[in-house]
């Protein structure tokens, strides 16, 4: 199993430039999810899906968008990159079941700069 | 999700045990007490979690205490590849918050 892999690994943005990061998990998982980590601060909330079709907004979703139509594939897309949007992105999945399996894995990140 | 707190840094001599804790004195009776590590900027990587009593895996042993206020994350034998940032969450549902974090540095 390759896990959760994210594409790209860097990228640089002009202001009001759209993109869409990509992450896709080989291991049949049902949760999906998007943090972003700022320097020097703990990961943050963007967007999760409990399963195809179904999305819902975390703690800071203001600029991003996020589809789930396959299990294996969760995008987060951003509309008009802003400089408050340099971060770092990590994607995440779990599998379904009760929260004492609330073990997440996590994709190697995307590091994005937008000037 | 109750909030938890966690010193800022630490160092710990390499083969030693590195005793990391963590205080939660908010938690609720569903909420478990979960610890991941993230090493040099790679996506978060789960160790252990626990309810209400003491867990060991094959990476560390998790004490909680009596009154589940509080709990200590322990790795027995510190290597250098253990030094990383390492959050403590409370959680009942399928959503992790991390906070800060502790930053672990190993030493020689």
């Amino acid at each position: 199993n390759a896990g959760v892999t994210q594409t790209p690994k860097f990228r640089i943005l002009k202001i009001g430039q759209s993109m869409t990061l990509q992450c896709t998990q080989d291991m049949n998982h049902n949760y999906m999810y998007w943090y972003r980590q700022d320097p020097g601060m703990g990961l943050k909330l963007i967007y999760y899906s409990v399963g195809a079709g179904i999305t819902d907004k975390g703690e800071v979703p203001n600029g991003y968008n996020v589809s789930r139509s396959t299990t294996e594939d969760f995008p987060l897309r951003l509309e008009l990159a802003a400089p408050s949007q340099t971060s770092v992105y990590f994607c995440a999945s779990r599998t379904q079941g009760a929260v004492i399996y609330n073990e997440q894995f996590f994709g190697p990140g995307t590091r994005l700069t937008v000037l | 999700d109750a909030k938890t707190t966690q010193p800022t840094s630490m160092d710990c001599a390499e083969g030693r045990a590195a005793n990391l804790p963590c205080n939660h004195s908010t938690i609720s009776g569903n909420e478990y007490v979960y610890w991941y590590r993230q090493i040099h900027s790679q996506g978060p990587q789960y160790i252990i979690h626990g309810l209400k009593n003491n867990e060991t895996n094959e990476m560390a042993s998790l004490i909680i205490t009596e009154d589940r206020k509080s709990s200590t994350l322990i790795l027995p034998h510190a290597t250098l590849r253990d030094t990383a940032v390492y959050y403590c969450i409370v959680s009942a549902d399928y959503k992790l918050s991390f906070g800060a974090g502790t930053t672990v540095t190993v030493r020689a």
